[in-house]
């Protein structure tokens, strides 16, 4: 099967800490996307990145940064200096036909 | 940047009654469009994929007399929820794409369903 697994269920910090949720997939694909989305306590799915699967390159964006490992085929996700505003449940997914997510990381950051 | 609207939000129905969500593509034209539904504290689960003019494609386990969908133009897919039992009970929210590939999806904002 071509799993998205992301082990942390739930995640709690204290705000003002660095965390990284931990993704990593399976694929037999040689071309495929990763992506993560943020989703609020409202619902909406907040797209955070893509990534392809030729493009290695870390990314970072403001507080947020990916590290893609195609080695270990791992894709995770930092933030640095969190925030309560972060708290929220975050996907991985991987896109070859569909986008296919993982199970989801809920973060809880405290004040 | 490309987004997606979902109605209704929130919708409480009776059992046995049917419930037609909707999921328009607001600044593009979405050849596909999809399906997912979330479980309280679980992931999203692809229900089907659809694409203008033909009839969806279900996944494994979904029935499609249960939930039927209508992707009558390039903007406007529609979820049908037939003879609601309080299990079909869920969080419902669908997602475009202009093309296929490489497009991040454009999600809506989601449908929580409550059958009573």
């Amino acid at each position: 099967a071509q799993k998205v697994t992301q082990a942390q269920t739930e995640i709690s910090v204290v705000e003002k800490e660095d965390v990284t949720l931990d993704c990593v997939y399976e694929t037999r694909d040689t071309t495929y996307y990763l992506f993560w989305y943020k989703q609020p306590p409202s619902g909406e799915l907040v797209f955070l990145i893509r990534r392809n699967s030729f493009d290695e390159q870390n990314e970072i964006s403001g507080r947020y940064s990916w590290n893609f490992q195609k080695s270990t085929s791992s894709f995770n996700f930092t933030i640095t200096a969190s925030q309560v505003v972060d708290s929220a449940v975050y996907f991985c997914a991987r896109l070859t036909n569909n986008l296919f997510f993982g199970t989801g990381t809920r973060l809880t950051v405290i004040p | 940047g490309a987004v997606v609207s979902q109605h209704p939000s929130r919708v409480i129905c009776k059992s046995g009654t049917s419930v037609k969500i909707e999921c328009r593509s607001l600044d593009f034209q979405a050849t596909t469009m999809f399906w997912y539904r979330q479980f309280p504290k679980q992931s999203l689960m692809l229900m089907a994929t659809s694409n203008e003019g033909s009839k969806a494609t279900y996944e494994q386990g979904v029935e499609k007399d249960k939930f039927l969908i209508n992707h009558a133009s390039l903007t406007l897919s529609t979820l049908t929820v037939t003879s609601a039992h309080p299990e079909d009970s869920s969080f419902y929210i669908c997602s475009a794409s202009e093309t296929q590939g490489s497009y991040g999806y454009t999600f809506g904002s989601g449908t929580r369903l409550t059958v009573v």
